[in-house]
């Protein structure tokens, strides 16, 4: 078993739907992190968390640390948004990895 | 200022050769990061600098590799008699002492 689990792995949506993506660790954590990875392109750190919630624009990014569990949430999601959105937890210098979750916003 | 940069961006190289990977990190970033994505496969961890000590190389998957960093900036991720396994995506990432970690845009390595 994976000490990262992401969910789902592929998600397919419609311009303007509210999307989830959610991510379970067993390993201990000082952060969780977010990441952006576009097809062909470099990663981009969306987020990093280590409790309670954040908000970038149209992102927001929750964190339970009883239940080691973190959500991602896109609002008013836009094909732009397609990507693979990957979570990571751990300590300050060393990061497990989820699978990634590839998201296909359609218009 | 400049992001993290890497170089190559793209590397061929035939099996059994020695390949040489460069990470500059973003200026006055003490920690830097090597991870690797291969096909199909999530980011996994390689080693982590802290200046120019690398306090974890558990991550290096054999005796193969080593990375060094001079200097508290560059640093080399060198793959010793490569074998077509590590065909991949070498990423490296910088950070200052808090905060988010900057990746840069990777190499990607064919081992033919």
């Amino acid at each position: 078993k994976n000490e990262v689990e992401q969910s789902p792995q592929n998600l397919t949506a419609q311009e303007g739907e509210f999307i989830t993506i959610n991510c379970s660790y067993s390993v201990g954590i000082s952060a969780l992190h977010w990441l952006q990875q576009h097809p062909g392109g470099g990663i981009v750190s969306l987020f990093m968390l280590s409790s309670g919630k954040k908000k970038h624009g149209r992102l927001i990014a929750t964190i339970n640390i009883q239940e080691k569990h973190s959500s991602l949430h896109i609002t008013a999601s836009h094909p732009r948004d397609s990507a693979v959105y990957i979570c990571a937890a751990g300590s300050n210098y060393k990061l497990t990895f989820g699978k990634g979750t590839l998201l296909t916003v359609n218009p | 200022g400049a992001g993290v940069s890497q170089s190559p961006s793209n590397k061929v190289t035939e099996k059994g050769k020695d390949v040489e990977l460069r990470c500059d990190p973003i200026s006055g970033h003490t920690a830097l990061y090597w991870y690797r994505q291969s096909l199909g496969q999530g980011l996994e961890f390689l080693i982590y600098f802290q200046g120019n000590s690398a306090p974890d190389k558990s991550g290096l998957p054999s005796d193969r590799f080593s990375a060094e960093r001079t200097g508290g900036s560059v640093s080399t991720l060198t793959i010793q008699r490569t074998q077509q396994e590590d065909s991949a995506v070498y990423l490296c990432a910088s950070r200052e002492e808090e905060g988010t970690q900057y990746f840069g845009p990777g190499t990607r390595l064919l081992v033919l």
